[in-house]
């Protein structure tokens, strides 16, 4: 079946590490984007990527990065320079015209120690 | 810019009650609208979606109607279940590509047997 996997599921961090979230989609989507989600909160957009080798930053990309080397791939890395960074992390695709709907991952809940 | 508004949870009704949920939103020019829902440590997924004025857009028992008049696109349900307990959040979408999304802060509710 065709979808987006996450991984890991869980995860913790000391403070001051990086960590790289993984964000994969077998469904031939041309965007794909990262939403953070705090509780009792809407998700809020990290990057996106329109297409391979380009992305843009959204409502709250700072001490976060990102690559699209591939299509299939759009690994999120969270940085030491992130101040809060425990939170649910959800990656979404879509394809690149017509129905404009997003599709989820199951997400990542990062927990920094 | 725009944005969504969704009534507070958490909402709690007995099996087979009636749900409503009100959302209403703000937004330059005809956006699309969507309904998803996020069950207990999964991603998000679609739960309907409506593109134009006076569209109803269901699933599963649930409806919503896009008003343009009153910009509302409120959820119902004629007989809840306890399986529908999860958190529900009402987006809207004014581009082609998703990271134009909007999403309201989610409304948890929850069913008792």
């Amino acid at each position: 079946d065709g979808g987006i996997t996450q991984s890991p599921k869980y995860l913790f961090r000391k403070e001051g590490q990086n960590v790289t979230l993984s964000c994969e989609q077998n469904l031939n989507h041309d965007a794909m984007y990262w939403y953070r989600q705090d509780p009792g909160q809407g998700l809020r957009l990290i990057y996106y990527s329109q297409i391979v080798n380009d992305f843009q930053k959204g409502d709250i990309a700072e001490g976060y990065s990102v690559s699209r080397e591939k299509k299939e791939s759009f690994p999120l890395t969270v940085t030491s320079a992130q101040k809060n960074p425990t939170a649910f992390y959800l990656c979404a695709s879509s394809i690149a015209s017509g129905a404009n709907v997003l599709t989820f991952g199951a997400g990542s809940r990062l927990t920094v120690l | 810019g725009d944005s969504v508004t969704q009534m507070e949870g958490p909402v709690t009704l007995s099996e087979e009650a009636f749900l409503t949920i009100n959302c209403t939103y703000t937004a330059t020019g005809y956006p699309s609208l969507f309904w998803y829902v996020q069950y207990p440590g999964e991603g998000l997924q679609l739960l309907l979606k409506a593109t134009k004025a006076d569209d109803k857009g269901s699933n599963k028992g649930f409806e919503a109607t896009y008003r343009k008049e009153t910009t509302s696109f409120h959820l119902e349900k004629g007989s809840v279940q306890v399986s529908d307990s999860a958190v529900y959040f009402c987006a809207l979408s004014g581009a082609l590509y998703g990271q134009n999304f909007v999403f309201g802060p989610g409304t948890r509710l929850s069913v008792l047997p």
